[in-house]
């Protein structure tokens, strides 16, 4: 069955603290992508990457890296954590084509105190 | 540039009532529309997708229809459950993949 793993599920860490959040999918999907989804504010595209080695600027990318390693393997860096980035962080993957919808993890839930 | 429009943040109906979620967008193409669902303390999940020969997509008694010409793609069930209380996402998909700010629907006994 298809599916998207993050990990960690919970991470709290401190102001300026370094924080990795991993996304692995096995579906053989081309696009994987990252939001943060805040009350009132939606899903926000981070960043996204159409394949291994590529990396595409969504709409919200301030303070944030991210590194496609694999075709499977995306992670989103925070190099210097801040409060404003504590949120709920959801990877998804899929494939190519417009009538492809996006499969979604069970998301992170970062806080940064 | 691409955008998806949810007018409403929160629709709140009493079990049974119909249900209306509402949807537009704005594209330079003709996009594939998505309505996702998320309840709470989970991930969103994909409810409906839009067709490109005018099908009606339904899943779990909901219903949508894209509408070219309004360019809407509201989201509709004849009578809500209770269950049916969740977060709902429009969105569409050109190349990258546009999202609504989403309704939140909640359905009271």
């Amino acid at each position: 069955e298809a599916a998207v793993t993050q990990s960690p599920r919970n991470k709290v860490t401190v102001t300026g603290g370094n924080v990795t959040l991993s996304c692995r999918q096995t579906n053989s999907h081309n696009y994987m992508y990252w939001y943060r989804q805040d009350t009132g504010h939606g899903l926000r595209l981070i960043h996204y990457s159409y394949g291994a080695g590529n990396l595409q600027i969504g709409d919200v990318p301030d303070g944030y890296k991210a590194t496609r390693t694999t075709q499977e393997d995306f992670f989103l860096l925070l190099e210097l954590a801040s409060p404003s980035q504590t949120s709920l962080y959801f990877c998804a993957s899929s494939l190519r084509g417009d009538n492809q919808a996006p499969l979604f993890g069970e998301g992170t839930r970062l806080s940064v105190l | 540039g691409d955008s998806v429009t949810q007018t409403e943040g929160l629709v709140t109906l009493t079990e049974g009532l119909p249900v209306m979620l509402n949807c537009t967008y704005q594209s330079t193409y003709s996009p594939f529309l998505f309505w996702y669902v998320q309840h709470l303390n989970e991930a969103p999940k994909l409810l409906l997708k839009s067709f490109t020969d005018n099908k009606r997509p339904e899943h779990q008694g909901f219903h949508a229809t894209l509408h070219k010409s309004s360019s809407s793609f509201h989201l509709q069930k004849s009578s809500a459950q209770l269950s049916d209380s969740a977060l709902y996402y429009c969105a569409l998909r050109n190349n990258r993949i546009f999202f609504g700010d989403g309704t939140q629907l909640v359905v009271k006994p």
